[in-house]
């Protein structure tokens, strides 16, 4: 896992809830990302940073939302408009952008009951 | 733990054995190139990259090829154990881009 984690590692949420997954990394990378994995799929981009107070849509943003206040923190929140949020949610970090290699945590197991 | 693995394809082995995991691409402009073991449950853990300039990479019992004329990429390891067992990642970075497109990925069973 590298000095990034996830937590919790199991959330459950009843429709129409938001709901804020955390991320924070200690190995001083400047760029963050987050992913979604399904079953049998490879992972899909939601949104990622590349310096503090910045970030991108990936693409599948829509129904989430993220903020990139501190270099060490990336918590991205699942709204009540992401149609499907049951998945398994992994954040990565990078070093700089003269480097390519991402790294993840352990991941967060999301389940919409 | 999460079925990562579910509907994916399969490559068993026995334990001892060579494994070669493969990976096709479509992005010409593809210029780093990167695998990913993931074990149920648990985040995706580096295992070895390579850049477009270079064919072949070694690392402690894996070897990444690149064939760049059939935009193919696989993921060798040599004698294989159970703990190898478990779902083969690539991933892509388009030369222009700072993100990876990933696969889907190869769930890997290593029998004793």
């Amino acid at each position: 896992d590298g000095g990034i984690t996830q937590s919790p590692k199991y959330l459950f949420r009843k429709e129409g809830q938001n709901v804020t997954l955390s991320c924070e990394q200690n190995l001083n990378h400047d760029a963050m990302y987050w992913y979604r994995q399904d079953p049998g799929q490879g992972l899909r981009l939601i949104y990622y940073s590349q310096i503090v107070n910045d970030f991108q849509k990936g693409d599948i943003a829509e129904g989430y939302s993220v903020s990139r206040e501190k270099k060490e923190s990336f918590p991205l929140t699942v709204t009540s408009a992401q149609k499907n949020p049951t998945a398994f949610y992994l954040c990565a970090s990078r070093r700089d952008l003269l480097t390519d290699t991402q790294y993840f945590g352990p991941g967060t197991r999301l389940t919409v009951l | 733990g999460e079925s990562v693995g579910l509907h994916l394809p399969t490559l068993s082995v026995q334990e001892g054995d060579n494994s070669i995991i493969n990976c096709a691409y479509s992005n010409s402009a593809s210029d780093y190139f990167i695998w990913y073991k993931q074990e149920s449950g648990k985040g995706p853990q580096f295992i070895i990259d390579i850049r477009s300039n270079m064919d072949k990479r070694q690392g402690q019992r894996v070897t990444v090829l690149l064939n760049k004329t059939v935009k193919h990429l696989s993921l060798q390891i040599a004698a294989t154990q159970p703990g190898d067992s478990a779902v083969y990642f690539c991933a892509e970075k388009d030369s222009g881009y700072s993100t990876l497109t990933f696969g889907k990925g190869t769930m890997l069973l290593v029998s004793p």
